[in-house]
């Protein structure tokens, strides 16, 4: 079973939508969970991080963990063209491994 | 501080050369982390060093790729006999760890194999 999990699209979605990003994970130990935006051709720049499970909101973005079915999710509220990127997923802690990504176009 | 810094940002070489990326990542960081990535893929772990000490070299994709971080602050990496397959962006984070390790990435640098 792969660390994380995560459907790569791509999404596409018209300007103002709610956009629901997911990940799964295989290990339970793991407290952070971070999402990282990747811009075209830039690295990936954190986005939001939460510990362990609960949502964190910060602006039109919420990040959702439940441990329980080891699912994290980043939703994005009134989504805008700048929105458009890949979206990584991290949960592990020293030897850091990411999704696969999730490319997302907003489409004004 | 500039934030972490990758060169040189493109190489174009020829089949069986070797090429060497430098990374210089945040001063106050003590985790150094390489990556490949290819076109659509998320970044895909090769090695990281925790001051000097690599802790994970595993993941190196053939024994053709080397990492090294001889005094706890810049990084190497170095493909020796390049292959076409080895066209990718290889990128390198820096982090502090603690809490969270959260990573901070260069803008990476691409290699065309030809």
């Amino acid at each position: 079973q792969k660390e994380v999990e995560q459907d790569p699209g791509p999404l596409s979605v018209p300007e103002g939508a709610i956009v629901s990003l997911n990940c799964t994970y295989s290990n339970s130990a793991f407290q952070y969970f971070m999402w990282y935006r990747q811009y075209s051709r830039k690295g990936p720049e954190l986005l939001m991080y939460t510990y362990s499970s609960g949502n964190k909101e910060d602006g039109r973005f919420t990040a959702q963990v439940d441990k329980s079915s080891k699912y994290i999710s980043l939703f994005i509220r009134d989504s805008q063209p700048s929105d458009s990127a890949t979206y990584l997923c991290q949960t592990s802690y020293d030897k850091v491994i990411f999704g696969p990504g999730t490319s997302l176009s907003v489409i004004p | 501080d500039t934030g972490v810094s990758q060169d040189p940002r493109h190489k174009i070489t020829k089949r069986g050369q070797n090429v060497t990326f430098r990374c210089d990542p945040i001063s106050e960081h003590n985790r150094l982390y390489w990556y490949r990535q290819t076109l659509g893929q998320g970044p895909e772990f090769l090695t990281y060093f925790q001051n000097e000490a690599q802790l994970e070299k595993s993941r190196l994709l053939s024994d053709r790729f080397s990492a090294e971080r001889p005094k706890g602050s810049f990084s190497t990496l170095e493909i020796q006999r390049t292959e076409q397959g080895d066209s990718a962006m290889y990128l390198c984070a820096s982090s502090f760890a603690s809490g969270a390790n959260v990573l901070t990435f260069g803008a990476g640098s691409r290699l065309t194999v030809l």
